[in-house]
């Protein structure tokens, strides 16, 4: 059981690049979250997903995007890379409510440490 | 909407004295509440977190933190500081009437132990 894994560990881009980092979950959760962490600033919810094929915005939505195509993964993406997009991004996932209810703990992934140039 | 307000960005103690973070809420539901720690250059791992059954929640490697409706607070303790708790500890904050609402975190505690 690896839990939350998330690839890749370290990763620098040239502004207006693309990439997309993948974010992986064999626990079966409904739940899954993309945030990003800065110093000083604590982690900011990206986008998350309550389900497979739904997503939704997050705080800092602006310049990316994101996909749940199967249970296990969440991909975020980034169309265009900016230096401001210079964090490290944590996956995480929790297996959700019976009623919808997200209050269940979150597992979190090791990060992707992100630089832009 | 929820909110959690980390009453310290640094705390510093020495070896085998107490721990005290403080942290607290605002929060229009019955919320969930959690404390993470960051060891560095790690991912986040929980260490406690209270979810309406008893106030008192104990978590792991001796931490425990005290739910306090009356003051919105959810203050982390531990009796003895060792040299491995240095690290970043976040106070998050969830509502249990959202669906698939994300975890809301405070902006951290660095906290720094001295032999």
């Amino acid at each position: 059981n690896a839990g939350v894994t998330q690839t890749p560990k370290f990763r620098v881009l040239k502004t207006g690049q693309s990439m997309t980092l993948l974010c992986a979950q064999d626990m079966n959760h409904e739940y899954m979250y993309w945030y990003r962490q800065d110093p000083g600033m604590g982690l900011r919810l990206i986008h998350y997903s309550v389900g497979e094929g739904t997503t939704a915005k997050g705080e800092v939505p602006d310049g990316y995007n994101v996909s749940r195509l199967k249970k296990q993964n969440f991909l975020l993406g980034l169309e265009s890379a900016a230096p401001s997009q210079t964090s490290v991004y944590f996956c995480a996932s929790n297996k959700g409510g019976i009623s919808g209810r997200a209050y269940n703990e979150q597992f979190f992934g090791p990060g992707t440490r992100l630089t832009v140039l | 909407a929820q909110s959690v307000t980390q009453l310290d960005s640094h705390v510093s103690v020495s070896e085998g004295t107490p721990v005290l973070l403080r942290c607290n809420y605002s929060s229009s539901y019955s919320p969930s509440l959690f404390w993470y720690v960051q060891h560095p250059n790690k991912g986040l791992q929980l260490l406690l977190k209270y979810t309406s059954a008893a106030t008192l929640v104990k978590g792991i490697n001796g931490f425990e933190a005290e739910f306090k409706k009356s003051e919105t607070s959810f203050h982390l303790t531990k009796p003895s500081a060792h040299m491995s708790d240095a690290a970043e500890y976040f106070c998050v904050v969830s509502s249990n009437d959202q669906a698939g609402t994300a975890l809301i975190f405070g902006k951290g505690t660095t906290l720094s132990v001295s032999s």
